[in-house]
């Protein structure tokens, strides 16, 4: 019974690098959420996807960043151009629909843009 | 918009003794869910306990309980018989009632609890 999958663990990226970060849901998830955690701080949303749909991306920044949840496959949250301040833990949580929707969280990418 | 506030940075409990972490939060919603989530040094993200603001019983999770208290808007954990396994990080959090959009989890700061042995 998997729960929630991360990769990369770890990310190491130079200024104007491309990081794309994965994430497969438990099985019989079909929502997942992307928060970010900046050094001492709580979580902050980012966005949130069904399959084939972004629902709600208001936390996510206007420019570099981008995420998918395809038919088929992980979700993916990628970041172009990288600078210093994309440095954070990543974190995925999955959730299935109906009742609470309990957010079942990922172990988290550690990115460290260098 | 709903805030979570962690007021407290950091606690310390004795094992085997009794820890309250506090917290409180704001919103203009009649139903929503509560819940709070363990970090530790791992930085794994762990569900400890969940609350559904219509339910007037209190949780409870073997040593974990809360005490829920809607009209102050304070949702506090309680950690009994505490243990050295216990020391992490503690995030308090709030979600709508809603599906689709707007289901996102508001975290507060957080609490670092060490016990001390």
């Amino acid at each position: 019974n998997a729960g929630v999958m991360q990769n990369p663990r770890h990310l190491v990226r130079r200024r104007g690098q491309e990081a794309r970060l994965r994430c497969s849901p438990m099985k019989g998830h079909s929502h997942v959420y992307w928060y970010r955690q900046l050094p001492e701080e709580g979580l902050k949303f980012m966005v949130y996807l069904q399959k084939e749909n972004i629902i709600d991306e208001s936390g996510m920044p206007k420019e570099r960043f981008s995420a998918e949840f395809p038919k088929e496959g992980p979700s993916i949250l990628r970041i172009q151009q990288v600078v210093r301040g994309d440095s954070a833990a990543y974190f995925c949580a999955s959730s299935q629909p109906g009742g609470p929707e309990t957010q079942y969280f990922g172990p988290g990418t550690r990115l460290l843009v260098l | 918009a709903q805030t979570v506030t962690q007021s407290q940075p950091e606690m310390s409990v004795q094992e085997a003794e009794t820890v309250t972490l506090s917290c409180t939060y704001d919103t203009s919603e009649s139903d929503y869910y509560l819940f709070w989530y363990k970090q530790p040094p791992s930085r794994q993200m762990i569900l400890v306990i969940r609350q559904e603001a219509y339910k007037q019983q209190n949780a409870t999770e073997n040593r974990f309980s809360v005490n829920f208290q809607k009209a102050a808007k304070s949702f506090s954990l309680k950690i009994s018989d505490s243990q050295l396994g216990d020391a992490a990080m503690y995030f308090c959090a709030y979600r709508n009632p809603y599906t689709g959009a707007n289901s996102k989890l508001t975290f507060g700061k957080g609490i670092t609890l060490s016990v001390r042995p």
